[in-house]
């Protein structure tokens, strides 16, 4: 089954910096690749998602690559702010199965 | 937006006891819901997906008959941990697909569920 591999598991940058979290898949046939932002004791919001057929996807101070080739996407955020601060989550999907394998979370701390 | 809810969003309960809770679809029917389990500082793991008017497909390793699921409405799913343990506290939470593109799903505001 599929694998879903995140790095780093923590990451602490100045405000204003940029932030780059990585994760690697397993399952070539996976599609649908979304990242989730997930404070503490809440549920885990949709911030942004790309599927196969591109390779970026933009949304303000938030943006996804593709790479289906090495089988990696990363998720990119820039001029970050303190409630950028969360845990970050990458998921993979066929699409058509629903089910999503999320990477392990990589804890982003923004420091003021 | 599609709005997915749950209850309780929290609950202790004694070792043995069982205890339910509910995942409700509010402004969309949800043929399929998805279960979740997140340990502190751990990431999601799939429990089981809940289909409506079928039986419950379990992930390799969770036990159907500790963690029964019921659908029996396209606007509700409900798990229910049977004698619970302490090794069961955890926080729960559940999905539904959105409708709105593939694979998208809108995840609940999840269950605290603590056992003595």
């Amino acid at each position: 089954g599929e694998n879903v591999e995140q790095h780093p598991s923590t990451l602490s940058v100045q405000e204003g910096d940029s932030a780059v979290i990585k994760c690697t898949y397993s399952d070539s046939a996976s599609n649908y690749f979304p990242w989730y932002k997930q404070e503490l004791g809440k549920r885990p919001q949709l911030i942004i998602d790309i599927r196969s057929n591109v390779g970026e996807k933009k949304d303000q101070r938030i943006a996804v690559t593709l790479n289906k080739t090495a089988k990696h996407f990363s998720l990119h955020i820039t001029e970050t702010q303190p409630e950028d601060s969360a845990v970050y989550f990458c998921a993979a999907a066929i699409q058509g199965a629903q089910k999503l394998v999320f990477g392990q979370g990589t804890r982003l701390t923004i420091n003021p | 937006g599609a709005v997915v809810s749950q209850h309780p969003s929290w609950v202790i309960c004694k070792s043995g006891t069982s205890v339910k809770i509910e995942c409700r679809s509010l402004d969309f029917q949800a043929t399929t819901m998805f279960w979740y389990r997140q340990f502190p500082k751990q990431s999601l793991m799939l429990m089981a997906t809940s289909n409506e008017g079928s039986k419950a497909t379990y992930e390799q390793g969770v036990e159907k008959d500790k963690f029964l699921i019921n659908h029996a409405s396209l606007t509700l799913s409900t798990l229910t941990v049977t004698s619970a343990h302490p090794e069961d506290s955890s926080f729960y939470i559940c999905s539904a697909p959105s409708g709105r593109a593939p694979n998208e799903q809108f995840f609940g505001p999840g269950t605290r569920l603590t056992v003595l």
